[in-house]
């Protein structure tokens, strides 16, 4: 159980355009979702955690409005890179938690690379 | 605010020996904390949890993990490390009792030689 997909599992783009990351909750209602960004030989940093129905709340320096994030249904986030750039190339990696759960299932993330 | 350090970048143990991976937390409550192992190009594996309870926690793989509340430390640790033990492991940590985020170190990568 508790299992989390993310779609795609990679993806490059053109400079400008726009990219999005689907991140689902397979068995279980996942009330709240987060997005992590992951570089080389790094840890995974926190974007944003997405409650369902409502607004994402984004960590500091995050662009709100370049990192779109809707969280529509309790077993359905996206995230939308919007006008990508290269310095966007990363590896995007979502979880999900079900209501009142400690722990975060995570997805097998995302390659980026916007060339 | 909550923090989690994992002093060393790299850990180096020969095939059958056993292994400490070293995490200490920050917390203003009491702590969940987590241990999760990521291979190449893949997301996070759990591998095990301390909310409360004993402080030894067992989890997959054959690994363990002892919280330390006097020394704020949560230490993954394996009696007989194995090649394919080798990954990117990550210690984490979130208040108890609250909605908040987990907190992720920096990460240690586990080298195991045959």
């Amino acid at each position: 159980g508790a299992v989390v997909s993310q779609h795609p599992s990679w993806v490059i783009c053109k400079s400008g355009t726009s990219v999005k990351i689907e991140c689902r909750s397979l068995d279980f209602q996942a009330t709240t979702m987060f997005w992590y960004r992951q570089f080389p030989k790094q840890s995974l940093m926190l974007m944003a955690t997405s409650n369902e129905g409502s607004k994402a709340t984004y960590e500091q320096g995050v662009e709100k409005d370049k990192f779109l994030i809707n969280h529509a249904s309790l077993t359905l986030s996206t995230l939308t890179v919007t006008s990508a750039h290269p310095e966007d190339s990363s590896f995007y990696i979502c979880s999900a938690s079900p209501a009142g759960g400690a722990e975060q299932y995570f997805g097998p993330g995302t390659r980026l690379t916007v060339t | 605010a909550q923090s989690v350090a994992q002093p060393e970048d790299q850990v180096n143990v020969a095939e059958g020996n056993p292994l400490t991976v070293k995490c200490t937390y920050s917390v203003s409550g009491n702590p969940y904390l987590f241990w999760y192992v990521q291979y190449p190009n893949r997301g996070l594996q759990f591998l095990l949890k301390y909310i409360t309870g004993d402080n030894l926690v067992k989890g997959s793989y054959g690994f363990e993990a002892e919280f330390n509340k006097s020394q704020t430390s949560f230490h993954l640790k394996k009696p007989s490390a194995l090649v394919s033990d080798s990954a990117l492991y990550f210690c984490a940590v979130r208040d108890y009792g609250s909605a908040s985020k987990i907190i992720f170190g920096s990460g240690t990568r586990l080298s195991i030689r045959p």
